[in-house]
């Protein structure tokens, strides 16, 4: 199976910061790879999709980029709406893994 | 607008068994695939296993085969998840979503999910 590993697990950071979360595959996935959002007690929201395609609604202040084995998250400029946990996932081959999650907190 | 809705969690004691619904409306569920995801208490998401539109094609995570039957019955939109032996870690909120278009193996919409809570 395809390990995802997100890094950090936790960031702390302030409105209008631009951050970047990292996930890592244990294997090549291409681009086949997707970003969700959860907030506590909410179903996820699909962000990104093919590492680098954003969801149609999605504030463009989201991007995602990289291919292979290395994919990051960026959010450019921090809002209050954004402190959540983020996820990826792959689907380059059944079983589909997430990542373990970073949760994005205020500083 | 796309509406997914869970429903059949609840409490069941180890070694029982529980079926979960997803009722779907909004879009032509029998283009897509569908999926459950489940997420324990305070921890990450763990996809669970996935059909196609069809039902030719049926996945499930290692820890849930043989015990998980996944389904969907097309004419009444709504997709199922038959869960046996159940164990004490398979308690979580149940989440249903849907593929994405064109064989997409991302999820799209997500339903409010539904909690199970295995315990004796």
């Amino acid at each position: 199976d395809i390990q995802m590993t997100q890094s950090p697990s936790t960031l702390s950071a302030s409105v209008g910061d631009r951050v970047t979360i990292t996930c890592r595959a244990s294997q090549s996935i291409s681009s086949w790879l997707a970003w969700y959002q959860q907030k506590p007690g909410k179903a996820p929201k699909l962000l990104i999709y093919k590492a680098s395609s954003l969801e149609s609604g999605v504030p463009s202040r989201f991007s995602g980029s990289g291919s292979g084995t290395e994919f990051t998250l960026t959010i450019s400029s921090l809002q209050p709406d954004d402190f959540a946990t983020y996820y990826c996932q792959h689907y380059n081959i059944y079983p589909y893994t997430f990542g373990q999650g970073t949760k994005l907190e205020i500083k | 607008e796309v509406q997914l809705v869970e429903s059949g969690g609840g409490l069941v004691k180890p070694g029982g068994s529980l079926r979960l619904s997803c009722a779907a409306s909004g879009f032509t569920f029998n283009s897509y695939n569908m999926i459950w995801v489940r997420q324990a208490p305070g921890k990450g998401l763990e996809w669970v296993s996935s059909i196609s539109s069809s039902s030719s094609y049926i996945y499930y995570a290692d820890s849930m085969k043989g015990r998980f039957t996944i389904s969907r019955d097309n004419a009444k939109n709504s997709l199922y998840l038959q869960m046996n032996s159940l164990r004490a870690e398979d308690t979580a909120v149940y989440y249903c979503a849907r593929g994405a278009v064109a064989g997409g193996g991302y999820f799209d919409y997500w339903g409010q999910g539904t909690l199970v809570t295995v315990s004796s």
